[in-house]
């Protein structure tokens, strides 16, 4: 079945550092993807998406793009912030089927030093 | 901005009991949505909901478990006779459509079953 695989946490950066969460996924159709965020103590939030191979998907200083040929969506930033701190999951939802039936990694925690 | 709600944030109970976790989706939203996170493990969908029924069910939502709307605003998710396998965080989302709007989650309970 379909699965996603993120990079083990927990990461741990000074501020300012470049930021790779590395995701590969593995699906039989043609998925969308997703980044989701957690920031302590709330819920998770949607950061960015892409839907079809080469899409970029971008906000708030964070980039992923839709890699078809290595089934990757690897997220980064160029200079991250002690703000960036929190958990960062990966997943993916099959095309046609229900948005909400999402597929997610285990999650890679953050944390960025000052 | 609306958010999804969900009480209580921390659950603990002895097993065999039954508990009801309560999520307040946000007001507009069609597409009502619970997903668990045991410790240490990925995101995992457990059942999707629509017009006032089950739309999807993944392997883990068994004869253990319930949702129900039961007014206006109200998605509860009820576990029968817990187990001790069922602690873990469990999270509700909603969403307005189907494929195109992102889901919103809730900040989660954590369920303890001792």
């Amino acid at each position: 079945g379909d699965s996603v695989t993120q990079m083990e946490g927990p990461v741990t950066l000074s501020e300012e550092a470049f930021l790779t969460i590395n995701c590969t996924y593995t699906a039989t159709g043609y998925p969308s993807l997703f980044w989701y965020v957690q920031y302590p103590g709330e819920g998770l939030q949607l950061l960015l998406k892409a839907t079809k191979a080469d899409d970029k998907g971008s906000n708030k200083g964070f980039e992923a793009t839709y890699r078809k040929e290595t089934t990757s969506f690897h997220l980064e930033k160029g200079s991250v912030q002690v703000s960036d701190s929190a958990v960062y999951f990966c997943a993916l939802s099959d095309y046609g089927g229900s948005q909400g039936n999402l597929i997610f990694g285990k999650g890679t925690k953050l944390s960025v030093k000052p | 901005e609306p958010e999804v709600t969900q009480t209580p944030s921390h659950q603990v109970t002895q097993m065999g009991q039954e508990v009801i976790l309560r999520c307040v989706p946000i007001s507009n939203h069609l597409y009502f949505y619970w997903y668990r996170q045991i410790l240490g493990q990925k995101v995992e969908f457990l059942v999707s909901f629509y017009n006032n029924e089950i739309s999807e069910k993944s392997e883990i939502f068994d004869d253990q478990f319930s949702v129900e709307r039961p007014d206006g605003s109200n998605f509860t998710l009820k576990i029968r006779s817990t187990k001790l396998e069922d602690s873990a965080m469990y999270f509700c989302a909603s969403g307005q459509e189907k494929n195109n709007s992102p889901l919103h989650f809730g900040n989660g309970t954590r369920l303890t079953v001792t």
